[in-house]
C-alpha cells in the first residue's frame, strides 16, 4: 500500500474486554512507532520497534499493554481488561530506519472508546 | 526529559492572511530536531516542516516557515497566504539527535474564515 493502513478505525470495548489493534507500516519500513492520544491532547509516545525487536517499551502505561511484531512488518497493540482511561486513538507510525533524517510516517489511527 | 509547549489551544486567521503559531521547548540537549504536524479530521499526522537544532537558518516549505531561536527555545510556525485547507490540529513536536520517539505538544486547532 500507498501509507500507513490501521485497523479497525473504530473499536468499542467494554470495560473489561481485551481488544488487538493492528498496523501496517509502509512496505520496507524498519522502524513502527506506536503512539496514544487521549482527546484534545498530542499523541504519547508508546513502543518502538526496529524490525522484530521491541528497543523501546518505556511508555506503556501498565502491564495490560502489549506490543509484538513478530516479522518485522505487521504489529499488533493488544490492551487486555480494558479500562474507560484507555479511551483513545491509538496512532502508528513508521520510517525507512532510525537516524537524523527519517520522517515517521502516520496511519489514520484507531479510536478505542471503553464503555 | 524533554517538555514540548503549546501555549495557544485555538487560533484563527482569514482566509489569504497571515498567522504564526507558538511554540516553546525544554531540553538540556545541543543536537535535537523539532517539527510542525498538522492534523487534520481525518486524523492523519502530516509533517509539516522540521528544523534541525544546529543549522541557523530558519526552515522553509513553500507557505510554512519557522522562526527558530534556540537560545530561548523557540519554535513558531508561521503560515502565510493562509487558505481553507490549512484548517486543522497543529503540533509541535520535539526529536532527541539520537533518539528516534517524537515528544509532542498539546496542539492548536487553528480556524481559517472565508
Amino acid at each position: 500500500g500507498a501509507g500507513v493502513s490501521q485497523s479497525p478505525r473504530y473499536k468499542v470495548a467494554k470495560r473489561g474486554q481485551d481488544v488487538a489493534l493492528r498496523c501496517d507500516p509502509i512496505s520496507g519500513h524498519v522502524s513502527l512507532f506506536w503512539y496514544q492520544q487521549a482527546l484534545g491532547q498530542g499523541p504519547e509516545f508508546l513502543t518502538y520497534f526496529q524490525n522484530e525487536a521491541q528497543l523501546d517499551k518505556s511508555g506503556l502505561p501498565s502491564d495490560r499493554f502489549f506490543a509484538e511484531r513478530p516479522e518485522g512488518s505487521v504489529s499488533t497493540l493488544k490492551i487486555q481488561r480494558t479500562q474507560q482511561e484507555d479511551s483513545a486513538v491509538y496512532l502508528c507510525a513508521s520510517s525507512t530506519g532510525q537516524g537524523p533524517n527519517n520522517e515517521q510516517f502516520f496511519g489514520p489511527g484507531t479510536r478505542l472508546t471503553v464503555l | 526529559a524533554q517538555t514540548v509547549t503549546q501555549s495557544q489551544p485555538e487560533m484563527s486567521v482569514q482566509e489569504a492572511e497571515t498567522v504564526t503559531l507558538s511554540c516553546t521547548y525544554d531540553t538540556s540537549e545541543s543536537d535535537y530536531y523539532l517539527f510542525w504536524y498538522k492534523q487534520p479530521p481525518s486524523r492523519q499526522m502530516i509533517l509539516v516542516i522540521r528544523q534541525e537544532a544546529y543549522k541557523q537558518q530558519n526552515a522553509t516549505e513553500n507557505r510554512f516557515s519557522v522562526n527558530f531561536q534556540k537560545a530561548a527555545k523557540s519554535f513558531s510556525l508561521k503560515i502565510s497566504d493562509s487558505q481553507l485547507g490549512d484548517a486543522a490540529m497543529y503540533f509541535c513536536a520535539y526529536r532527541s539527535w539520537g533518539g528516534s520517539r517524537l515528544t509532542f505538544g498539546e496542539g492548536t486547532q487553528l480556524t481559517v474564515n472565508p
